[in-house]
């Protein structure tokens, strides 16, 4: 069946602006999580929903940064007032149950280029 | 921050040879997981240990894990050209908690 998809893969955008990424998890995982690696952090988690609610958003890394998940499936992360900072790879992964013996699928990612 | 820190951060090996990464951690843990990266993208799960297993084996991966020192190694045997990639360790805390992963491990395998 189909893995993850990101989209887009690539996005480049003007310092100030905001954007949108979008995650389609596998059918039938009710766990999503989103990553961010960049060459200076690694990887680092940001956010993880259980069907449509988030019970961790400790690694949102300020108050611009949000996301959402509809009907247990499609997520999107958004970056308001993005900043050079924010330049990095953000892989979303799904997995079966947010119990964390459950493997974590990941998909192909979105590199964001804040010129 | 990080939990997991891999060594060496850069390997390189000669095809046929074997490999081994090492990953150390500072908290209590309730798993422990290693990924592989290809080409900077997306990652896929290798194998899982939980915290009170000693040795786990998966084809020609072989993961240890030492809570005692909070460490875990990744052993490739009979590496091949196709294993280049890099390596990631990553431990949950607690059955349903996110994944701290460590900073990685570059494997190059030469044909």
């Amino acid at each position: 069946g189909a893995g993850v998809s990101q989209s887009p893969s690539n996005k480049v955008t003007e310092k100030g602006k905001d954007v949108e990424l979008r995650c389609d998890p596998i059918s039938g995982h009710t766990a999503l999580y989103w990553y961010r690696q960049s060459l200076g952090q690694g990887l680092e988690f940001l956010i993880y929903f259980q069907g449509n609610s988030a019970p961790d958003k400790s690694g949102l890394p300020s108050d611009r940064f949000s996301a959402e998940r509809t009907g247990g499936s499609v997520s999107t992360l958004t970056i308001q007032r993005t900043q050079q900072e924010d330049s990095a790879v953000y892989l979303c992964a799904s997995s079966y149950s947010s119990y964390s013996y459950n493997e974590q699928f990941f998909g192909p990612g979105t590199r964001l280029t804040v010129l | 921050s990080q939990q997991g820190e891999e060594d060496p951060q850069a390997l390189s090996i000669q095809e046929g040879e074997n490999a081994t990464m090492n990953c150390s951690y500072k908290t209590s843990i309730n798993n422990l997981q290693w990924y592989r990266q290809n080409s900077g993208r997306g990652l896929v799960h290798l194998i899982l240990i939980r915290s009170n297993e000693r040795e786990k084996h998966s084809g020609r991966l072989r993961v240890t894990l030492d809570t005692s020192k909070k460490s875990s190694s990744l052993l490739i045997t009979a590496s091949r050209a196709a294993d280049t990639a890099s390596y990631f360790c990553a431990t949950a805390r607690g059955a349903n908690s996110k994944l701290t992963f460590g900073k990685g491990i570059t494997l190059s395998v030469r044909p």
